[in-house]
């Protein structure tokens, strides 16, 4: 399996929940990233943090970083449909390439 | 908008053409990616330059061939593709040191 992997592979909520997406990853990391994408089209960065960091908002976004337990959730609060995206994230390994490592990604629903 | 457009945002050919992805970043980004994107799979890292010089050519068949003559494009070329090669092809770029990464739309390919 590859080294970054979301879960769920699919969620479905309401407008004004919740929505938490959850990643691991099998190696050390530089930092983890969370990209959406809409449906065919390009990625959107969405948050960084570095491996020396537990928590980070943005706004309704908020992610965590467990390095023990080599895991990352991401938490979008009060959800909007226009949240409605794929939602991945990516492993950085270190080194001055920027090779990031991206798992499959998780597929948010969000209905009105 | 990213920052970064690639060109065009859809192709179809056949299995016997040469064609050519266009990308374009005016970030000041010194590095430059390029991704495939197939369907239920995770992005997969096909190049990497660094200041103009290829630094990452993840085992990529040699029908697809990058060029970057400066660091504000990078161009992918294809020729004699398969149709598994169909997906959306996605360009990124990013500072030398700092990994997070702009990414364009994309261009959805089709081999017939």
């Amino acid at each position: 399996s590859q080294q970054g992997e979301e879960d769920p592979q699919a969620l479905s909520i309401q407008e004004g929940e919740n929505a938490t997406m959850n990643c691991s990853y099998k190696t050390s990391i530089n930092n983890l990233q969370w990209y959406r994408q809409n449906s065919g089209r390009g990625l959107v960065h969405l948050i960084l943090i570095r491996s020396n960091e537990r928590e980070k908002h943005s706004g309704r976004l908020r992610v965590t970083l467990d390095t023990s337990k080599k895991s990352s959730s991401l938490l979008i609060t009060a959800s909007r449909a226009a949240d409605t995206a794929s939602y991945f994230c990516a492993t950085d390994l270190g080194g001055s390439q920027g090779n990031l490592i991206f798992g499959k990604g998780t597929k948010l629903s969000v209905k009105p | 908008e990213t920052g970064v457009t690639q060109t065009p945002r859809h192709l179809v050919m056949g299995m016997t053409n040469k064609k050519s992805l266009k990308c374009e970043q005016h970030l000041g980004h010194n590095a430059m990616y390029w991704y495939k994107q197939s369907a239920k799979k995770p992005l997969e890292l096909m190049f990497v330059y660094n200041f103009k010089e290829q630094t990452e050519n993840n085992s990529v068949p040699s029908r697809f061939s990058p060029e970057c003559p400066n660091s504000s494009h990078l161009f992918l070329h294809l020729h004699t593709l398969q149709p598994e090669d169909s997906a959306l092809y996605l360009c990124a770029s990013s500072q030398d040191e700092i990994t997070e990464a702009f990414f364009g739309q994309g261009t959805r390919l089709t081999v017939v």
